[in-house]
This record gives structure tokens, sequence and C-alpha cells, in this order.
């Protein structure tokens, strides 16, 4: 069963670096023919989709992100990181990381968040 | 970029009632449509793919349709546990992206 669970600092300073980890166990993140994504959700707001990796290392990111953030993968360690730099209190937020499953259904290729680990919150304050 | 709207914001149905939530693309996204169910604290749930593909373990009373610009999530009878915030997903296959839509929440009457 696949599983994830992200990890890193609960508190950034104002203009830092953000740096989550998502561990995926269940399955080789190398073996996958699915995406691997980072979500974000402010207090009480609405999900944003912050960007996602190939295991190829191939990258796609949201346009109102993307001159900062990077994501990259170590298949070595089965795990998948998320990179926000120059990061304000609008940053703060619970952070998902996420399986982008990939498959044909109607002879049309979907793709859907499933599964996704529990969320960490970030909170940007100095 | 793709723009996802959803109606109504707040639906208050009582246990039992049909409830019906819409979705909407501003460009056709086909059927390339999910549908997740979020409780406070909680991650997002996959309830459907493919704007009418339940996803595994998922009640019968949970059905999606619709393809193009216009989608339904229907839950035919209310229990309990389904009162949550309800977020559509659409994929663009090139650039590869997601968008999700602002939330309906379902709370009760």
């Amino acid at each position: 069963q696949l599983q994830l669970q992200e990890s890193g600092p609960g508190l950034v300073k104002p203009s830092e670096t953000l740096s989550l980890t998502c561990s995926v166990s269940g399955d080789s993140i190398s073996g996958s023919s699915n995406y691997w994504g980072w979500i974000r959700q402010p207090p009480g707001k609405g999900l944003e989709w912050i960007g996602s990796i190939y295991y190829s290392g191939s990258t796609y990111y949201n346009p109102s992100l993307k001159s900062r953030v990077t994501i990259s993968v170590d298949t070595s360690k089965n795990q998948f990181s998320l990179k926000l730099s120059s990061v304000t209190a609008a940053d703060t937020a619970v952070y998902y990381c996420a399986s982008a499953t990939r498959a044909v259904v109607a002879a049309k290729l979907v793709v859907w968040f499933d599964p996704w680990g529990q969320g960490t919150l970030v909170t940007v304050s100095s | 970029e793709i723009v996802m709207t959803q109606s109504p914001a707040t639906l208050s149905v009582s246990p039992g009632e049909r409830a019906t939530l819409s979705c909407r693309a501003s460009q056709s996204v086909s059927s390339n449509l999910a549908w997740y169910q979020q409780k406070p604290g909680q991650a997002p749930r996959l309830l459907i793919y493919g704007a009418s593909t339940r996803a595994t373990g998922i009640p019968a009373r949970f059905s999606g349709s619709g393809s193009g610009t216009e989608f339904t999530l229907t839950i035919s009878s209310l229990q309990s546990e389904d009162f949550a915030v309800y977020y559509c997903q659409q994929y663009n296959n090139w650039p590869p992206s997601f968008t999700f839509g602002p939330g309906t929440k379902v709370d009760i009457k």
C-alpha cells in the first residue's frame, strides 16, 4: 500500500527557504509511472497545486510560484523534496505531498492525486 | 490557465437528502476531472476520477457526471460522515498542470 509522509521544519523565517521532504513507502519512486506532487492549503482556504515531478526528474510548476520553487527526487532514498525560496507570511500553509496517478479511462489520459500525505503545517514568521 | 469555479460555496442539507455540487472549467478539460472530500484536520480524500469513476472504497451514494466544462458531484442520500468540504480538480495535459476549484462546504441544515 502506497504511503507518503511529509517532514521538515514547522517554522521558517521570512525571506528564507522552506524545505520539505516526502518519504514514499510501499512502492519504488523510480519504478512508478506516476507523477509526484506538492499541494498546499493556507489556513481556512482552498488547495493550491505547487508542482510535480516525474521519477526521471522532469518538473512542472505552478506558474504563479515557478520563480521560487524547486522540486527534486532522490531515488536512492525513495523521497522527493520541495524548496520554496524567499518566503513570506503568505506562504504559511499546510503542505501536502501526493502521488499523481496517471491512467487511461475511456481512451483518454486522466490524472488525479491519490494517496496524499497527512500534511505538515509550515508557518512563516520571525 | 484553466480556472475552476464551484457552486454553491455552501450547501445546507438535511441527513438523508440529496446533494448536488457543481464544478465548472473555464475551458474544456474533457473528462480530466477529479473530486475530493476534505474534513477538518485531514488530508483530502479522492472520491471520483475521470469525471465519473468512483475511487476504491467510495460508497455508491457518491456519483460524478459531466464532461468538457460542466461537472456535477451527487451525493444521493447524505450521511452524517458526508458533511465536509468538496473540491474539484482538473488536469491539463500540456504543460502538465493541475487546478483546484475553491470548494463547496456541505453542512447540516
